[in-house]
């Protein structure tokens, strides 16, 4: 099925930097998610985004729901060693379709 | 502590034999989505249920999978014939209140499924 265009691949910070991550796509979609899986774990959500320019936070997380409807944005704040992981975008259409993005593989140096 | 359930947790069959996955989703929750991901082609929304209800499954191949909720505790997705393409952890997601700031969903372990 289709993919969202999900960036960077993958990221190496130093703990306490910031991290922005964000996703694009050439379609419109009506709902926002984003995902942090830990290796040999399912998904879990994290923020779910409604409409268009909407910025919602989860403790140090804050995701925007692109103005076009077309992206979305994910930054962490302060990053410690437990954000480690892979986060996932999801756009939803209004027919319920989900299309995942292809993955940020985040490593978090101490 | 609530959790989703998933069995078997993992299964290696030969292609051509039937796959039965099983989900318990979290006691009240109304809405089940099964999901299959692959290193090729990462997370894919396979079908999702609300109330019991099929609402969509567009992501599922039609002519060998299907996904059924028998009662409000159990969600079974199966593979006949399974073939090696369908090699994928696939999981399970219970939830509340889709399409609302509300909106949860829990994931369960995933099943580990390698068809020979």
């Amino acid at each position: 099925g289709q993919q969202l265009n999900q960036s960077p691949q993958s990221m190496f910070i130093q703990e306490g930097e910031d991290v922005s991550m964000n996703c694009t796509s050439s379609s419109i979609f009506n709902t926002w998610l984003w995902y942090k899986q830990d290796p040999g774990e399912g998904p879990v959500l994290l923020i779910a985004l409604y409409k268009a320019g909407e910025l919602t936070s989860n403790g140090r997380l804050t995701a925007q729901f692109g103005i076009t409807r077309k992206d979305s944005f994910l930054n962490i704040s302060a990053s410690i060693p437990s954000d480690v992981g892979i986060y996932f975008c999801a756009g939803r259409k209004a027919g319920n379709q989900f299309y995942f993005g292809t993955g940020t593989s985040l490593t978090v140096i101490p | 502590d609530a959790r989703v359930t998933q069995t078997p947790r993992h299964k290696v069959t030969e292609m051509g034999q039937e796959v039965t996955m099983r989900c318990q989703p979290i006691l009240g929750h109304n809405t089940v989505f099964w999901y299959r991901q692959t290193m090729m082609q990462g997370l894919e929304l396979l079908a999702y249920f609300r109330n019991r209800a099929p609402l969509d499954d567009s992501g599922m191949p039609k002519d060998r999978f299907s996904a059924e909720m028998p009662d409000a505790t159990l969600a079974t997705l199966k593979i006949q014939p399974s073939e090696p393409r369908d090699s994928a952890v696939y999981f399970c997601a219970s939830g509340l209140v889709p399409w609302t700031h509300q909106e949860t969903q829990y994931f369960g372990p995933g099943t580990r499924l390698l068809v020979l």
